[in-house]
């Protein structure tokens, strides 16, 4: 079945920079894109951008361009997001979430979550 | 960039009729997602492009969409159905595409 294993909690002090990674399994790694989600405590989504892992070309959500690197690395079928210049409105929880294409495709299964707390 | 509208809440009987509208400007042109998020779970997709329901949602959910709104419908309304629920579009409108997601609709089943 498939499952995306995302790394665990983290406690950030602010300025500093959290990376969080995704680990697929149950199908095809590179046949599907992947998407960074976040919430915050009590709002809504908000999308972060997206990788395609198969030849891990990246499109930002223009809030975070400069801040935001997703990396992949086919052998352990395992996608990264790093944020950077943490700040205390950064505290949410992060979610990898699979696409089977770029453009207008559904997000059809989504990780866990991770929650990142950016806190002093 | 593309904005979605969602009502902030939505409240129904039990056997009833939810209704949870997603407007924006002729969003009828473009493919509508849905997702049901539970407190303390990841997204689920209920809908895809507009009225198609995933293996294993219930056909009490259905979709529609046309001119500058999107509704998901829930039929005979159960305890479990209450949750958030948000839309998602593909935004080509801007010079940054990019997914855009509804403020979200929490939905209380009196």
């Amino acid at each position: 079945q498939v499952q995306l294993v995302q790394s665990g909690a983290e406690v950030i002090k602010p300025g500093a920079s959290v990376n969080v990674s995704c680990k697929s399994s149950g199908y095809t790694f590179i046949n599907y894109y992947m998407h960074w989600v976040r919430q915050a405590p009590g709002q809504g989504l908000e999308w972060m951008g997206i990788i395609n892992p198969n030849g891990g070309y990246t499109r930002n959500a223009q809030k975070f361009q400069g801040r935001v690197t997703m990396t992949r690395d086919t052998s352990r079928s395992t996608v990264y997001m790093e944020l950077s210049s943490l700040r205390s409105d950064d505290t949410a929880v992060y979610y990898c979430a699979r696409s089977r294409g770029t453009g207008a495709a559904a997000i059809d299964f989504w990780g866990q979550g991770t929650l990142v707390i950016v806190s002093s | 960039s593309f904005v979605l509208t969602q009502p902030p809440s939505v409240s129904v009987a039990p056997g009833k009729t939810a209704r949870i509208t997603c407007g924006g400007d002729n969003i009828g042109t473009k493919s509508v997602h849905w997702y049901q998020q539970k407190p303390g779970q990841a997204p689920l997709l209920v809908i895809y492009y507009d009225t198609n329901r995933p293996s294993g949602i219930p056909e009490r959910f259905s979709g529609s969409n046309s001119g500058n709104a999107a509704t998901l419908t829930i039929n005979r309304v159960e305890a479990g159905d209450e949750a958030d629920y948000y839309c998602q579009v593909w935004d080509t409108d801007s010079d940054h595409p990019g997914v855009v997601f509804g403020g979200g609709t929490k939905v209380t089943v009196l």
